[in-house]
């Protein structure tokens, strides 16, 4: 899977747009970009992943660049229960494909 | 909805005792993961399996750690003997075709 990169940490005020980065330069044309959050003491949760459109749902949004080579997960509007590690991950299509973490990016919501 | 169960939720042994953690996946998963958690850091893979094999284990520390997943299912992890540095969150998830899903975790204290 491709190498992912992303800023240590990062505040956000509560209310506003939580928008969070990530660069996998080297990227191939079947790893579908994931993003996953760890809240304190609980097991990781998805949160969103796409191949090339950028994707919305109920948690979030995901921007991925026409290149593919970065992506940006944003919360339209952050409250203090998203204060989490935010990992974003390079993951080939189909099964048995294999689900590793970095260090992430601790994101804090600041009331 | 549907859950990945692990138990116990806690677990303290004493250094040199055998230790033992359950993951029960989403019914039609086929793939399984264990990972290890250390405080402050991200989850780090220790095994996959693909129904019941395991497709890799290049970090799981075979001279005391060992995994099971005899029927495709249910599977178990053993520390044995258990170490001082084993101390950590263990956590198990399952994933179909697309996203995984993990469960709340083990939290090992050896002393």
């Amino acid at each position: 899977d491709a190498k992912t990169t992303q800023p240590t940490s990062m505040d956000c005020a509560e209310g506003r747009a939580a928008n969070l980065p990530c660069n996998h330069s080297t990227i191939s044309g079947n790893e579908y970009v994931y993003w996953y959050r760890q809240i304190h003491s609980q097991g990781p949760q998805y949160i969103i992943h796409g191949l090339k459109n950028n994707e919305t749902n109920e948690m979030a949004s995901l921007i991925i660049t026409e290149d593919r080579k970065s992506s940006t997960l944003i919360l339209p509007h952050a409250t203090l229960r998203d204060t989490a590690v935010y990992y974003c991950r390079a993951i080939s299509s189909g099964s048995a494909r294999q689900l590793t973490f970095g260090s992430g990016t601790q994101l804090t919501v600041l009331p | 909805e549907a859950e990945v169960a692990q138990s116990p939720r806690y677990k303290i042994t004493e250094k040199s005792q055998a230790v033992a953690f359950w993951c029960d996946p989403i019914s039609g998963h086929a793939t399984l993961y264990w990972y290890r958690q250390i405080l402050g850091q991200g989850p780090e893979l220790l095994v996959q399996f693909q129904d019941e094999s395991v497709v890799d284990d290049s970090q799981l520390p075979k001279d005391r750690f060992s995994a099971e997943r005899l029927k495709g299912v249910d599977s178990t992890l053993k520390i044995q003997p258990a170490e001082l540095g084993d101390s950590a969150m263990y956590l198990c998830a399952s994933s179909g075709q697309a996203e995984a899903f993990f469960g709340q975790g083990t939290r090992l204290t050896v002393v």
